[in-house]
C-alpha cells in the first residue's frame, strides 16, 4: 500500500492550460507539503499544510493554489501554465513538523510545459 | 535563511568509503538530515542528528558539529546500488531545506 500517493506521475502540457496535480497519504499524519525539484535537482518548498491550515507559502507565483479538503489530501492546482513551471513535484507528509523522521515523499509528478 | 553547501559529484570504487561533507548557515536549526534519491524515484530518509555526534545505520554513519555548520555522511562498503544523489537538509519546524545533492557514482 503506497504511504503518499500523486497522480498524475507524468504530465505534458501546453503553455497558458491549468492542470491539477492530487496527493494522499495513509500514514495518518498532520501535516503535507510540496516541493518543487527543478532542472538542477534542487529541492525547494513551496507549501506546507498542517491539519488543513496553510502554515508555509514560500515565495510561488499565485498562479499556484494548493488546496487540503483533509488532512490527508493536498492538491496543487496550477493556472496559465508557463515555460518555467516544467520540473518535478514532489508530495511529502510527515507527523508534526520535520522532526524526528523528516518526511515520507510521494513518486513524484514530471510537468512539462511545450 | 539556510545556505547549504555539499559537492555536486564524488566517484567511488565498489568496496570503497566515501564521505560527502555539508555545511550550513542557518537560523533556528534544530536537526539535520540525509536523503537518498535514486534518478527518477523520490528522495527517502537516511539519517538524522540533532546532537552532536556520530549516527550509525548499517554501512551508513552521519556526523554533525552545530559549532561548526558541519555535517557528514559516511558510505562504507559501497555497492553499485548506492549509486545516487544524497541530499543534506537542515530542519526547522516544518520546514526542509535541502542542499542541491552530491552525484555519488559507484565503479566496478
Amino acid at each position: 500500500d503506497t504511504a503518499v500517493s500523486q497522480t498524475p506521475k507524468y504530465l505534458v502540457t501546453q503553455m497558458g492550460n491549468d492542470k491539477s496535480i492530487k496527493c494522499e497519504q495513509n500514514l495518518g499524519h498532520d501535516t503535507m507539503y510540496w516541493y518543487k525539484q527543478d532542472s538542477k535537482k534542487f529541492l525547494k518548498i513551496m507549501f506546507s499544510y498542517n491539519n488543513k491550515e496553510l502554515i508555509i507559502n514560500e515565495t510561488v507565483p499565485n498562479r499556484f493554489s494548493p488546496k487540503s479538503p483533509d488532512k490527508a489530501h493536498l492538491n496543487l492546482h496550477i493556472n496559465s501554465l508557463e515555460l518555467g513551471d516544467s520540473a518535478v513535484y514532489f508530495c511529502a507528509s510527515s507527523q508534526g513538523g520535520s522532526l524526528p523522521y523528516g518526511y515520507t515523499f510521494g513518486s513524484g509528478t514530471r510537468l512539462t510545459v511545450v | 535563511g539556510q545556505n547549504i553547501d555539499q559537492p555536486t559529484e564524488m566517484t567511488a570504487t565498489e568496496g570503497a568509503i566515501v564521505q560527502i561533507n555539508c555545511t550550513y548557515q542557518t537560523s533556528g536549526f534544530n536537526g539535520l538530515f540525509w536523503y537518498q534519491q535514486h534518478a527518477g524515484e523520490a528522495p527517502t530518509f537516511l539519517s538524522y542528528n540533532v546532537l552532536d555526534g556520530l549516527e550509525e545505520k548499517g554501512r551508513f554513519s552521519s556526523f554533525l558539529s552545530r559549532s561548526k555548520g558541519y555535517s557528514y555522511l559516511l558510505l562504507k562498503e559501497l555497492q553499485m546500488k548506492d549509486s545516487a544523489s544524497y541530499l543534506c537538509a537542515a530542519g526547522r519546524d516544518y520546514k526542509l531545506s535541502f542542499g542541491a545533492g552530491t552525484t555519488v557514482t559507484v565503479r566496478a
